[in-house]
């Protein structure tokens, strides 16, 4: 099916393990984004990628590890997982640059870290 | 810089009942502004945005007029249902670079 889609949906982990969380989009979107929804800050950007190959840092970017080798494929890795990065992830893409275009939501990664 | 501030909730509202939830922006330019919604275990999704001053977004009842004068974005409508249930995130794009902000969101209940 056509969209983007996240894997896994929820996952338990435990501090200071390596951790994956995978995002795939169907429409060949030029830009992909990942965020991170916490109670009593919205949505803050981590990383975020214009092409394939080319990434950038967004608000919150310490502790994680983005790569894309394939426009569709948008990885997030948390090379060491702590507490303060239990949260639940959206993966987001655009076409085009994102101050105007609209972005389209996967429907989000629930961490846990022990 | 850039930011969005939008009113506090959770708000419950009785189906039928009109609906505001404020936003103010801050920000350098000529941002673009949305609304977003994310129903309950969902993804967020695109309610309505406005790409420069005096335009209003609509989609499925709600409204949102982009106020340059009074830096504001905020969101309406006539007449509640049940189905409008959701958490709605006010958004900003800065019109230079990929920086997009969001509000913190407001949770509404709408009771029958």
């Amino acid at each position: 099916d056509a969209g983007i889609t996240q894997s896994p949906r929820y996952k338990i982990t435990e501090t200071g393990r390596q951790v994956t969380l995978m995002c795939h989009q169907t429409w060949s979107h030029s830009y992909m984004f990942w965020y991170r929804q916490d109670l009593g800050h919205g949505l803050r950007l981590i990383y975020y990628s214009a092409a394939a190959d080319i990434t950038d840092k967004g608000e919150v970017p310490d502790g994680y590890v983005v790569s894309r080798s394939k426009t569709e494929n948008f990885p997030l890795t948390l090379e060491s997982a702590t507490r303060s990065q239990t949260s639940v992830y959206f993966c987001a893409s655009s076409e085009t640059l994102a101050g105007a275009d609209t972005q389209y939501f996967g429907p989000g990664t629930r961490l846990t870290v022990l | 810089g850039d930011s969005v501030t939008q009113m506090e909730g959770p708000v419950t509202l009785s189906e039928e009942a009109f609906l505001t939830i404020n936003c103010t922006y801050t920000a350098t330019g000529y941002p673009s502004l949305f609304w977003y919604v994310q129903y309950p275990g969902e993804g967020l999704q695109l309610l309505l945005k406005a790409t420069k001053a005096d335009d209003k977004g609509s989609n499925k009842g709600f409204e949102a007029t982009y106020r340059k004068e009074t830096t504001s974005f905020h969101l309406e409508k006539g007449s509640v249902q049940v189905s409008d249930s959701a958490v709605y995130f006010c958004a900003l794009g800065a019109n230079t670079g990929n920086q997009f902000y969001f509000g913190t969101g407001t949770s509404l209940t709408v009771i029958p």
